[in-house]
């Protein structure tokens, strides 16, 4: 079967660094896609991986390991806007995102 | 229109009854998909397409339909609604099928 896994709750402070992790077993890899999620909002694009390596986007890194079917985002710098879920997908080798549940992050002052 | 619209923005309906959810862009993207989104789980494709004129199953499809006519519409059927389907559901669009997916804001359905 195809599987997500990322943790359920973080809590940080603002100011600080915090990386949340996700690990998958799915049916191909075709990249990995970060994505932020507001309470009660739509889902919204933060970062891709599909090579090995870190991608750097501002206040936000991406991580991906294939081999260890590994990949974290690292937010720095943390804001209080930075309260949100934050949903890992893995494209299968049909092309389809394979969501995990998402990791709601707090930040607290 | 800017971007993804969808309607309603939130029903309650009753079990038995006939329900479309619409659907519809304005950025000319090939693909267009359906999901749902229930507390604790991550988002389940139900259907999509990844042109005009085809749809494809996802991995929770029963109970839905849908069409695509044409480029900017992508209609979700309920054909008869039960409680299990009470969630909230986002439509998303990507220009080619393998790039990033832009969501509309959702719809929010009760089925009692």
């Amino acid at each position: 079967g195809q599987n997500i896994d990322q943790p359920t709750e973080m809590t940080a402070t603002e100011g600080a660094i915090v990386q949340i992790n996700c690990t998958y077993q799915t049916s191909g890899f075709n990249g990995l896609f970060w994505y932020q999620q507001h309470a009660g909002e739509a889902p919204t694009f933060l970062s891709y991986n599909v090579l090995d390596g870190l991608e750097e986007k501002g206040r936000f890194s991406s991580f991906l390991s294939r081999s260890k079917g590994y990949s974290y985002l690292l937010l720095k710098e943390l804001q209080m806007k930075d309260s949100a879920s934050y949903l890992c997908a893995v494209r299968d080798s049909n092309y389809q995102l394979i969501w995990g549940a998402g990791t709601k992050l707090i930040i607290k002052p | 229109i800017a971007g993804i619209t969808q309607a309603p923005t939130s029903q309650i309906l009753a079990a038995g009854r006939r329900m479309t959810l619409r659907c519809t862009q304005d950025m000319r993207h090939n693909a267009m998909y359906w999901y749902r989104q229930d507390l604790g789980l991550g988002l389940r494709l139900i259907h999509y397409s990844n042109t005009a004129g085809t749809t494809g199953k996802g991995e929770v499809p029963d109970g839905y339909s849908v069409s695509r006519a044409n480029t900017d519409d992508f209609p979700l059927t309920l054909a008869s609604a039960v409680p299990s389907q009470t969630s909230v559901y986002f439509c998303a669009t990507s220009p080619t099928g393998i790039d990033e997916q832009f969501f509309g804001p959702g719809t929010r359905l009760t089925v009692l």
